[in-house]
């Protein structure tokens, strides 16, 4: 069974620091991972895809890959109180439904 | 460009009532998904269709159908609603691929 697993938090960090953000995948297949952002009462919203071993940075977010350890993190630089939210990570092995975790509450303390 | 909307965005059901929660998306994607999002335990594939005229069960399917009624439209029906099914619903839509999954304003459904 393929599994995606974040800590579900709360993560508090404070204005204007980095927030770190970690899943890791079972399924050695997965080819493309995303970065979703729920605020409370919202749906998801897609904020960042990665596709490759490395870093790619969009703004203050940064998606990291490591395909050898299965592991995917987000970094938001300069958190604000508007980050403040629940992010889903979600793995995709072929042409299957995405895999989601069940969120890390992200709290972000002016 | 509306990109993926559900209908209704609040219901509220006697047990026992049916109903179909309508999605539809206007991006052209090929598969579409129906998840449940409930307190701690993430979002739930109900049921999806990986293309126009298929359709596959996920995680939970047991109490709900589906209708793939064209590339565009997917339906969720609760024939007999259960307490349990009190959940809020989400529709999805994603192109194919590499690609990652665009979501409705979902559907907050309480059945008493």
């Amino acid at each position: 069974q393929k599994e995606v697993e974040q800590n579900s938090g709360p993560l508090s960090v404070p204005e204007g620091a980095i927030a770190s953000l970690n899943c890791t995948y079972s399924d050695r297949g997965s080819q493309s991972f995303f970065w979703y952002r729920q605020y409370s009462g919202k749906s998801p919203e897609l904020i960042m895809s990665i596709y490759s071993n490395g870093d790619k940075e969009d703004g203050r977010f940064t998606a990291q890959l490591n395909k050898a350890s299965q592991y995917v993190s987000l970094l938001i630089r300069d958190s604000q109180p508007s980050d403040s939210a629940t992010y889903l990570c979600a793995v995709n092995s072929g042409n299957t439904p995405l895999v989601f975790g069940k969120g890390t509450r992200l709290s972000v303390i002016a | 460009n509306a990109g993926v909307t559900q209908t209704p965005k609040f219901q509220v059901l006697k047990t026992g009532q049916s109903m179909t929660l309508q999605c539809a998306q206007d991006m052209n994607h090929n598969s579409m998904y129906w998840y449940r999002q409930d307190p701690g335990m993430g979002l739930r594939l109900i049921y999806y269709s990986a293309s126009e005229g298929t359709t596959d069960k996920g995680e939970v399917p047991n109490g709900y159908n589906v209708s793939r009624l064209n590339k565009r439209e997917f339906s969720l029906r609760l024939e007999s609603a259960a307490p349990s099914q009190t959940s809020v619903y989400f529709c999805a839509s994603r192109a194919g691929g590499d690609l990652g999954a665009f979501f409705g304003q979902g559907t907050r459904l309480t059945v008493v």
